[in-house]
């Protein structure tokens, strides 16, 4: 079956302490994607990468880093620098960018605790 | 910088009635796309129902519909004949067309509940 897979469902995390999430889809998407989820304030965009070797920062980057050195994994690192990151995280990614209005399709998401 | 608003933060309904729940956004481009998606229980996204801005026509899948009013900057979306598993969380969000990103911006969320 064609999907996107996350891992680990819930992570705990030291303070101080580096983390990476991971997101993999065998989708052959050429677009990925990585949102941020708190209580009440929907999803944010932290990081997305149209293709292989490239990304770009979203709206709430800081404490944040990623890579994208094949097109199936894009994963995402919590640094000792995000404030407060705590959150549900949910990785997206879409068919062909200059399709426009392709819809996102989403990963099962990553609960992150830091404890 | 585009925005979507969903100003209602819970809902309920009764088995088989039809809900309504609303969004607006704001944006300065002309050609854009809008989405709402679910969130249920288990917090996996899915895509309910989306919209091309440059269609007049609503969009329709099954119980859901939209009312797609491009002047006001409205996407309400309409679930008729609701069921218990139509409780969720619902997004709605937008996708400019500018650089074709594909970069969603989403609302704030309206939680749902389908009361038996």
């Amino acid at each position: 079956d064609g999907g996107i897979t996350q891992s680990p469902k819930y992570l705990f995390r030291k303070e101080g302490q580096n983390v990476t999430l991971s997101c993999e889809q065998n989708l052959n998407h050429d677009a990925m994607y990585w949102y941020r989820q708190d209580p009440g304030q929907g999803l944010r965009l932290i990081y997305y990468s149209q293709i292989v070797n490239d990304f770009q920062k979203g709206d709430i980057a800081e404490g944040y880093s990623v890579s994208r050195e094949k097109k199936e994994s894009f994963p995402l690192t919590v640094t000792s620098a995000q404030k407060n990151p705590t959150a549900f995280y949910l990785c997206a990614s879409r068919k062909m960018p200059g399709l426009a209005g392709g819809e996102q399709f989403f990963g099962p998401g990553t609960r992150l605790t830091v404890l | 910088a585009q925005t979507v608003t969903q100003s209602q933060p819970e809902m309920s309904v009764q088995e088989a009635e039809t809900v309504t729940l609303s969004c607006t956004y704001d944006t300065s481009e002309n050609n854009y796309y809008l989405f709402w998606y679910k969130q249920p229980p288990s917090r996996q996204m899915i895509l309910v129902i989306r919209q091309e801005a440059y269609k007049q026509q609503n969009a329709t899948e099954n119980r859901f519909s939209v009312n797609f009013q491009k002047a006001a900057k409205s996407f309400s979306l309409k679930i008729s004949d609701s069921q218990l598993g139509d409780t969720a969380m619902y997004f709605c969000a937008f996708m400019g067309n500018s650089g074709n990103t594909g970069k969603l911006i989403f609302g704030q969320g309206t939680t749902l509940q389908v009361k038996p």
